[in-house]
């Protein structure tokens, strides 16, 4: 079955520095999604990758996809405090299952 | 701004109590999930549904149960909870046909944080 390794756990940077939060799959990947969760609310989508080697950028956050589409890093640059939150990566292995999610990684942005 | 609605945001209930949980979209997608998300973060999937009278169960075994009935709605149920069952419990739907052909995006729900004393 399919598994996402998720890390850091968890991550506590100062307000300005730079962050990078990885994934990695024990299978190749039809598709990878990025998602940010609040405490106690739901997921908003943040971005998803497809192709070996693509990035994606929106905002201050970039995303990228090795070439062998198993691995994926989420990078934010210049962190602020809404940055702050629960990121998870959810593997997509066919495009027509449900996402399977890593264990998710906790940012807190301090001042 | 996704339209997917679950209700209540919040329950606390006691043991034994028969609860359902309500989830409903708007965008006319055909999937539509659950998953329990533990306090370490980690979401499992719990059921799932592809369209009308389809429900499936996830990689995490639970003692619920889901229906299909209109495409709009997948309400999950607990005959009688317990407080191992506590946990938020996020509700998702998407349609791969509708957003692109190769988009599987999943639109969350806000979830609903259970407590069972």
């Amino acid at each position: 079955s399919q598994e996402l390794e998720q890390s850091p756990q968890s991550l506590i940077v100062q307000e300005g520095k730079n962050l990078t939060i990885n994934c990695t799959s024990s299978k190749t990947l039809y598709g990878l999604y990025w998602y940010k969760q609040k405490y106690g609310e739901g997921l908003i989508f943040l971005m998803m990758l497809q192709k070996g080697g693509e990035e994606k950028s929106h905002e201050k956050i970039t995303a990228k996809l090795d070439e062998k589409k198993q691995q994926s890093s989420l990078h934010i640059t210049a962190s602020q405090p809404s940055h702050a939150g629960i990121y998870l990566c959810g593997a997509d292995n066919s495009g027509n299952t449900p996402l399977v999610f890593g264990k998710g990684t906790r940012l807190s942005v301090i001042a | 701004e996704a339209d997917i609605y679950q209700t209540p945001r919040y329950l606390v209930i006691g043991t034994g109590k028969k609860i359902t949980l309500e989830c409903s979209q708007t965008m006319g997608h055909d999937k539509m999930y659950w998953y329990q998300q533990d306090p370490g973060m980690e979401l499992h999937l719990i059921h799932y549904s592809y369209g009308v009278n389809s429900t499936e169960k996830g990689d995490l075994s639970s003692e619920s149960t889901v229906s299909r009935i209109r495409t709009e709605h997948f309400p999950l149920t607990l005959e009688s909870a317990r407080p191992s069952h506590t946990s938020q419990y996020l509700c998702a739907s998407s349609d791969p046909t509708r957003t692109s052909g190769s988009y599987n995006e999943q639109f969350f729900g806000p979830g609903t944080r259970l407590t069972v004393l």
